[in-house]
């Protein structure tokens, strides 16, 4: 059993819809992360959140909307997608946002947008 | 332009044989590096860490050989089994900055 749980496993969602990636880790940990992992591409680190504050957006589109309400659980609110963000997206825990942690990652959210 | 480079999409080797995954770099700030697994339907695991202080890191099967004047390092899986069978992400980070991730590479033992 993983430590980081990720729903839903597969989305499929129009570009008009608004539906959002829920993430929860049961670690104990102060920093969660979102990458997105498209195909033939890197691990694109999106967000990170350290503490409950958002320490960190690298330049991701609006319609990409994170929520962390405490630092167990981490949303992510996508509204008005287009093709290109069809993407597996992964949800991560560290200890803290010192990088030299080891990272810990949900099994990832599918997501297709028609 | 990507700063972490693995060349080889795939390799496939021997049970019992040695794995050896490569990952070149770009970036001379680099001073951490990291490889994780990943098995299909799963999110990567941590593999195992190398620091820019050092040139090698051995946990059990798994050995981290850092080589900082070719920018390169690679990760030796002795001996493969077929439960290695997964895909090998090399990542760097700087001065405790964002890791930046190799696209992988996809790593078939054979039995």
């Amino acid at each position: 059993e993983t430590g980081v749980t990720q729903t839903p496993r597969h989305l499929v969602m129009g570009m008009t819809n608004k539906k959002s990636l829920k993430c929860e880790q049961h670690l104990g940990h102060n920093a969660m992360y979102w990458y997105k992992q498209s195909a033939k591409k890197p691990l694109e680190l999106m967000f990170v959140y350290n503490f409950k504050e958002q320490t960190e957006n690298n330049s991701v589109p609006s319609r990409f909307s994170p929520e962390c309400p405490n630092s167990s659980h981490l949303f992510l609110h996508l509204h008005t997608l287009q093709p290109e963000d069809s993407a597996l997206y992964l949800c991560a825990s560290r200890q803290d946002r010192q990088n030299t942690g080891e990272l810990f990652f949900g099994e990832g959210s599918r997501l297709t947008v028609l | 332009d990507q700063q972490v480079k693995q060349n080889s999409p795939s390799l496939s080797v021997q049970e019992g044989r040695i794995s050896i995954l490569n990952c070149d770099y770009t970036n001379s700030m680099f001073d951490y590096f990291l490889w994780y697994k990943k098995y299909p339907a799963e999110g990567p695991t941590f593999l195992i860490s190398i620091s820019s202080i050092k040139d090698k890191n051995e946990d059990g099967r798994f050995t981290v050989f850092l080589n900082k004047s070719a920018k390169h390092l690679s990760l030796h899986i002795v001996p493969s089994q077929p439960g290695d069978s997964a895909v090998y992400f090399c990542a760097a980070s700087a001065d405790n900055r964002k890791l930046i991730w190799g696209l992988g590479t996809s790593l078939a033992v054979n039995p």
